[in-house]
């Protein structure tokens, strides 16, 4: 019944690593986001595809690669991790079309040490 | 650029009191406004909405209407509850060429004592 699922929840990791987070949203929506929020709750965009292609794609280091294998799918591939790069990440998926609104997974809370 | 600034907080209230979060925003045409509520340990969740001026967004008690005339959208309910306490944030959603995309205030932290 999930609309909008992460994995992993908790992602514990050292400097230097590579990882991933994958997105999966069950609504049918044409778009999906990933977001940062920080250890002040601030929330920012970092990127936004529509029917896989990318179509925003903020001030975000090329250490982060988002891949969009279908509609449905919004994975977030980070190579070489960094401290700063701890925070929540989260997915969210909406239909343009429709109202535009937008609907966010549970995140993914990543810990670089 | 667009822009939302909310009242700073952590803000704590007792339970049935009355509570307000402003919000004002900077954008250019029409913006949609939203408020969106986290809890604690999960993701966003929409609270209520408001797509053009003097339309009033409610759900669960909450209420908050899009006045274009003073660039606000502040939140208000009239009896908090324990359940409330969360991360509130006002967010605005603008029509780009490179596609749409919400723009949000840092956060209000909310916690109602019983």
């Amino acid at each position: 019944d999930t609309a909008v699922s992460q994995t992993p929840k908790y992602l514990v990791t050292q400097m230097g690593n590579d990882k991933s987070i994958k997105c999966e949203q069950n609504l049918g929506h044409d778009t999906m986001y990933w977001y940062k929020q920080d250890s002040k709750k601030f929330l920012k965009i970092m990127f936004s595809y529509n029917n896989k292609e990318l179509i925003i794609n903020e001030t975000v280091p090329n250490r982060f690669s988002p891949k969009s294998p279908d509609k449905a799918h919004l994975n977030l591939h980070i190579n070489s991790l960094e401290l700063g790069d701890s925070a929540v990440y989260f997915c969210a998926s909406s239909q343009v079309l429709a109202s535009y609104e937008q609907y966010f997974g549970p995140g993914t809370r990543l810990t670089v040490t | 650029g667009n822009s939302v600034t909310q009242m700073e907080g952590p803000v704590t209230l007792s339970e049935e009191a009355f509570l307000t979060i402003n919000c004002t925003y900077t954008a250019t045409g029409y913006p949609s406004l939203f408020w969106y509520v986290q809890y604690p340990g999960e993701g966003l969740q929409l609270l209520l909405k408001a797509t053009k001026a003097d339309d009033k967004g409610s759900n669960k008690g909450f209420e908050a209407t899009y006045r274009k005339e003073t660039t606000s959208f502040h939140l208000e309910k009239g009896s908090v509850q324990v359940s409330d306490s969360a991360v509130y944030f006002c967010a605005l959603l603008s029509q780009e060429t490179s596609g749409s995309r919400l723009t949000f205030g840092e956060g209000t932290q909310l916690t109602v004592n019983p």
